[in-house]
């Protein structure tokens, strides 16, 4: 069964523009959430995670995510998107003691 | 900080050829992974240990074989390289569960002829 879906593949944005990537998951606990981000040619980058508590989280490079129990959902989200966010972003859901990714968002930037 | 090596960066190999892929974390993390990654599948994993001397199967590891060498090395050896192991290679570790993150190699691009 798909544990973490990706609806999008491909999301463009221009620079300065608010941006919003999204994650459902399907797990039956409270699960523990990742963002990842890759840029290209390079490993992933946690930006943040979510263990319990509040639900909106905040990570490094004024990225936050918010937990929706009743939407099965955690989306990444920025204000005002820089030229140097442009890269993979991938969603990823703790099973087993092990981190399950989604298919992954690549986000492109146009100035 | 080093972090997570991953050893080489790139390979081509021919089919039926064989290699085995490094990696050593020097984070003192318990556990440790090997992903795959293709385009449009995101990040599959193949073998993971979750301590020292042990190993556990993942989603797609037929075609491979892992060694947890030490606390710090853990490699994914390719015995018959086949076109379809074509792909990139994320070897990451964490500190005790996967719940606490990986932190991820800058990975490995093999081409399989």
């Amino acid at each position: 069964a798909q544990s973490v879906t990706q609806p999008d593949i491909h999301i463009t944005v221009s620079e300065g523009a608010s941006l919003e990537l999204r994650c459902n998951y399907s797990y039956g606990a409270t699960p523990y959430l990742f963002w990842y981000v890759q840029s290209p040619g390079q490993g992933l980058q946690l930006l943040l995670k979510y263990f319990s508590g509040d639900t909106l989280v905040q990570g490094i490079k004024g990225f936050e995510a918010e937990f929706k129990r009743s939407q099965s959902s955690f989306n990444l989200r920025k204000p005002s998107v820089h030229w140097s966010d442009a890269a993979e972003y991938f969603c990823a859901v703790e099973r087993g003691n092990k981190l399950v990714f989604g298919a992954g968002t690549i986000l492109r930037v146009k100035s | 900080n080093a972090g997570v090596t991953q050893t080489p960066k790139f390979q081509v190999l021919k089919t039926g050829q064989s290699m085995t892929l490094q990696c050593a974390q020097d984070m003192n993390h318990n556990s440790m992974y090997w992903y795959r990654q293709d385009p449009g599948m995101g990040l599959r994993l193949i073998y993971y240990s979750a301590s020292e001397g042990t190993t556990d199967k993942g989603e797609v590891p037929n075609g491979y074989n892992v060694s947890r060498l030490n606390k710090r090395e853990f490699s994914l050896r390719l015995e018959s390289a086949a076109p379809s192991q074509t792909s990139v290679y994320f070897c990451a570790s964490s500190e005790m569960r996967a719940r606490s993150g990986y932190t991820f190699g800058s990975g490995t691009r093999l081409t399989v002829v």
